[in-house]
């Protein structure tokens, strides 16, 4: 199994809603990965996960909330976001942090109205 | 000055012909990424190179560390092949990569 799975595939949500993105590999990897992704930019970072532990913080707002509850989840937690907050919100897991291949998943689409 | 950039923004190519897109970067790393960005999204990791060439099917990416350069080459091109490619690189002791702005690319029949 080399694949990472999001859910959902999309998203639609008011700014006073709480919801949830899902992410998941079953590849033994140790590293964990969110980024964010406006129309026509590269992926930005957003938070990176090392053996379960939060290693970077790109300084992201405090309406996403990162939580990894083992090595195969990593979910962000979303709160109050803005519209422009709208993007695609990208998972990736690489086998060790600080070296390998990441691998991405499909990404979630992400509207906030 | 971004740190890492590509050439060129765009590029249009006709079905079967061979095509270049070029990225540099301006300090030294540990690694260098080239991915494929597909309409709809996912992400694929095409290439990872800390030196010299590597080769994949129709694609070839190359390296030149002294001079912070790297090349991703299609030959015989195909219309599937048009996406958006993207190098990024990874500095030293860092879990993070930084990405250049893409190329898009478009593959005509």
């Amino acid at each position: 199994d080399t694949e990472v799975t999001q859910t959902p595939k999309h998203l639609v949500m008011g700014m006073t809603n709480k919801k949830s993105l899902k992410c998941e590999q079953h590849m033994g990897h140790r590293a964990m990965y969110w980024y964010k992704q406006k129309a026509k930019k590269p992926p930005e970072l957003m938070f990176v996960y090392s053996y379960e532990k939060l290693s970077i913080n790109e300084s992201v707002p405090s309406r996403f909330s990162p939580e990894c509850p083992n090595s195969s989840l990593l979910n962000l937690h979303l709160h109050a976001l803005q519209p422009e907050d709208s993007a695609l919100y990208l998972c990736a897991s690489s086998q060790a942090p600080q070296r390998d291949t990441q691998y991405f998943g499909p990404g979630t689409r992400l509207t906030v109205l | 000055k971004n740190e890492v950039e590509q050439s060129p923004q765009n590029l249009t190519a006709q079905e079967g012909e061979f095509i270049t897109i070029n990225c540099s970067y301006s300090v030294g790393i540990s690694a260098l990424h080239w991915l494929q960005q597909h309409p709809g999204g996912g992400i694929v990791s095409l290439f990872m190179l800390s030196s010299g060439k590597k080769k994949h099917g129709r694609l070839i990416a190359t390296i030149n560390i002294q001079e912070k350069h790297s090349s991703l080459h299609i030959t015989a091109s195909h219309p599937r092949d048009s996406a958006v490619y993207i190098c990024a690189v990874r500095w030293p002791n860092t879990d993070k990569l930084i990405f250049g702005t893409g190329t898009r690319l478009q593959v005509f029949p």
